[in-house]
């Protein structure tokens, strides 16, 4: 069965921390991995990694893929008590009847203190 | 902020009633999918819709239907409520080309839906 894990579940830091968050899977005909980070209720997007150790960087968050050893990590450098939130990894598998059903993770809570 | 919208944004209703719940999609988009978050858990895959048919479906039973209108919005219905379908119900509009490809997955703010 298709899975995807995050850890830590949760994590609590200080502003100024730098934090790794990781996301593993096992999903038969990967076709991306997608970062979402939720604050309330919608998820917002981060990042969508398709292959291999390409870095994408947004401002203090960057991720990066390794599809041999099939996981994912985000990094946020110098935290801010704004970034708390839920950070999500989805991967979407490739499906013959074009279904765009996302795999999710638990979600990594991540809490950042002033 | 996003142009994705649903509605209502909370709802208490009693077990065996039945739910309505609206979604409009980005301009732009064509295709629409909802998904149930439930406390402390990651999204599950209800179904999606493409051009007004279902498109695919999760493990999720019958009594959870959906439609697609012509302008691309979307209603998620549920009969029979039951306790554990209390959660955070999300739709997300993607536009899917006719190749397989598809972009610009945007989530709307959900709807709480407690049942009591």
């Amino acid at each position: 069965e298709d899975k995807v894990v995050q850890s830590p579940l949760s994590l609590v830091v200080h502003e100024g921390d730098t934090v790794t968050l990781n996301c593993s899977y096992e999903v038969t005909n990967f076709r991306s991995l997608l970062w979402y980070k939720q604050e309330k209720k919608a998820p917002t997007f981060l990042f969508m990694l398709t292959s291999s150790g390409i870095e994408k960087k947004s401002g203090r968050l960057s991720s990066i893929l390794d599809k041999k050893e099939l996981f994912s990590i985000l990094n946020i450098t110098a935290t801010q008590t704004g970034d708390s939130a839920i950070y999500l990894c989805a991967v979407r598998p490739i499906d013959a009847g074009n279904n765009r059903k996302l795999i999710w993770g638990l979600g990594t809570s991540l809490a950042v203190n002033p | 902020e996003t142009g994705v919208t649903q509605s209502p944004t909370h709802l208490i209703k009693t077990r065996g009633q039945q739910v309505t719940l609206r979604c409009s999609s980005q301009s732009g988009h064509n295709t629409v999918s909802w998904y149930q978050q439930a406390l402390g858990q990651g999204p599950q895959f209800i179904f999606q819709y493409y051009r007004e048919e279902e498109n695919g479906r999760g493990n999720f039973p019958p009594r959870f239907s959906g439609l697609q209108f012509p302008n691309y919005s979307s209603e998620l219905n549920v009969n029979a409520l039951e306790l554990d379908d209390s959660a955070l119900y999300l739709c997300a509009s993607s536009h899917l080309w006719r190749d397989g490809a598809d972009y610009g997955y945007t989530f709307g703010s959900g709807t709480r839906l407690t049942v009591v």
